[in-house]
């Protein structure tokens, strides 16, 4: 069975300190793997698509990157308006392209 | 704003009520997807249109709930005789295949919360 995990759960950082959020699975083919980022009570904002192991792609302060078995969102000197739900999904090839998610890893950052 | 809009955004009502949402695409993505997502998971799939055409129903989706997509436009899920284990968010995404692309974005509204009681 296709599966996403996302650790840690929880992250509490302070402001400028730097920290990665893993994103582990277990998929049958991967098409693309996905982050997104989710405020409270709103929809999912998308972030970066990733399609191959070596791939890495950055914006602003958020950098991801994809192995052939998880991918890590690193958060590089975080503010607290980085403070958010932050969701790792993938999309299976043979399937209609609807995507699996992880729970989530819910960031604060304190200044 | 060229987003995905869904209306309403929060919707109260009783156990055994129907309810409605509506979801409208960005204007040029040909699929359409809903998600339900409840407190502390990641949203799950529910069913997927491409153009006006059902192409997929998750074993989530019951025989309470159907999904149209008329025109291949604006989308609509209903809820027949809701019950309590409904109360969650339910997300519209919309996403466009480019012709060779390896797959495509999908882009979500800002969902629809309901609430039965």
């Amino acid at each position: 069975e296709d599966q996403v995990t996302q650790s840690p759960e929880a992250l509490r950082l302070q402001e400028g300190e730097s920290s990665s959020l893993n994103c582990s699975y277990t998929v049958s083919g991967l098409r693309g793997l996905f982050w997104y980022r989710q405020d409270p009570g709103k929809g999912p904002e998308f972030l970066f698509t990733l399609y191959s192991a070596g791939e890495e792609k950055e914006k602003e302060r958020l950098k991801a990157t994809l192995t052939k078995k998880e991918s890590f969102l690193h958060i590089t000197a975080p503010k607290p308006e980085d403070s958010a739900t932050y969701l790792c999904a993938v999309q299976v090839g043979g399937s209609q392209g609807n995507l699996i998610f992880g729970k989530g890893t819910k960031l604060s950052v304190k200044p | 704003d060229t987003g995905v809009s869904q209306n309403p955004r929060h919707k109260i009502t009783k156990r055994g009520q129907n309810v409605t949402f509506r979801c409208d695409p960005i204007s040029e993505h040909n699929r359409l997807y809903w998600y339900r997502q409840t407190l502390g998971q990641g949203p799950e799939f529910l069913t997927y249109f491409q153009n006006e055409a059902q192409l997929e129903k998750s074993r989530l989706l019951s025989d309470r709930f159907s999904a149209e997509r008329p025109k291949g436009s604006f989308s609509t899920l209903e809820i027949q005789r809701t019950e309590q284990g409904d109360s969650a968010m339910y997300l519209c995404a919309s996403s466009s295949r480019t012709s060779g692309g390896l797959t495509d974005t999908q882009y979500f509204g800002p969902g629809t919360r309901l609430t039965v009681l």
